[in-house]
């Protein structure tokens, strides 16, 4: 089976400009996760998604944070507009329901220059 | 609040010393899941092990080997004759049973030498 699958790998933008990332969870996956990795503050929750809705977005950092999830196969986290404090690894995981184990992609590099 | 703390930053070895990566962790719940995750220097996750809080057994897996003691509420996790491939980053991590959200400690980096 296909793992948890995020697109660009790498994204290299300069400030201002819209960053869109991509993720497709594993297919009978429920949960969708989408996580922020940074040296200073480890890996944070931004939100999370269940059977396509957003149930806990406390985590993002604010409005120029959104992230869609119009189907169960594909969701999306946007930054506009991106700013340099925004270089981090995002990540995206899934899970078959709520409390099972969080399966992860292999994350998106992002460099806002 | 939940909270995981991963005392030791930085571990180094050499080839087939044993390690221990220390993980403890705070909660209110009864009911609750532990993690291991391991994040190589490729960056990507990936998904050790998981135990609930009701499973005190230890688990043994190849060279891999976990102890849960709910008493001193820690989950360490011990590689038995390090390999250069061991070397990552390694995240312990916590949920509570009415969420689904994991908390995770800082990891520990673990380097073994040849």
């Amino acid at each position: 089976d296909a793992g948890v699958i995020q697109s660009p790998r790498h994204e290299v933008t300069e400030m201002g400009q819209e960053v869109t990332l991509r993720c497709k969870p594993i297919s009978g996956h429920n949960s969708l996760f989408w996580y922020r990795q940074t040296m200073m503050r480890g890996l944070e929750l931004l939100i999370y998604f269940n059977n396509n809705v957003p149930i806990d977005d406390s985590g993002m950092p604010e409005d120029r944070f959104s992230a869609k999830m119009p189907n169960a196969s594909f969701s999306t986290l946007k930054i506009q507009p991106s700013e340099p404090r925004d270089s981090a690894v995002y990540f995206c995981a899934s899970s078959r329901d709520r409390q099972e184990t969080q399966y992860f992609g292999p994350g998106t590099r992002l460099l806002v220059l | 609040a939940q909270k995981v703390t991963q005392a030791q930053t930085e571990i180094s070895v050499v080839e087939k010393e044993d390690v221990t990566l220390d993980c403890v962790y705070e909660t209110r719940d009864t009911t609750y899941y532990l993690f291991w995750y391991k994040q190589p220097p490729s960056g990507e996750l990936v998904f050790l092990i998981r135990r609930n809080s009701f499973d005190e057994q230890n688990e043994i897996s190849g060279r891999y080997s976990w102890n849960f003691q709910k008493s001193t509420s820690s989950f360490n996790f011990t590689i038995t004759a390090s390999q250069v491939v061991d070397s990552a980053v390694y995240f312990c991590a916590l949920s509570g049973a009415g969420y689904s959200t994991l908390t995770f400690g800082k990891g520990t980096m673990l380097l073994v030498s040849p």
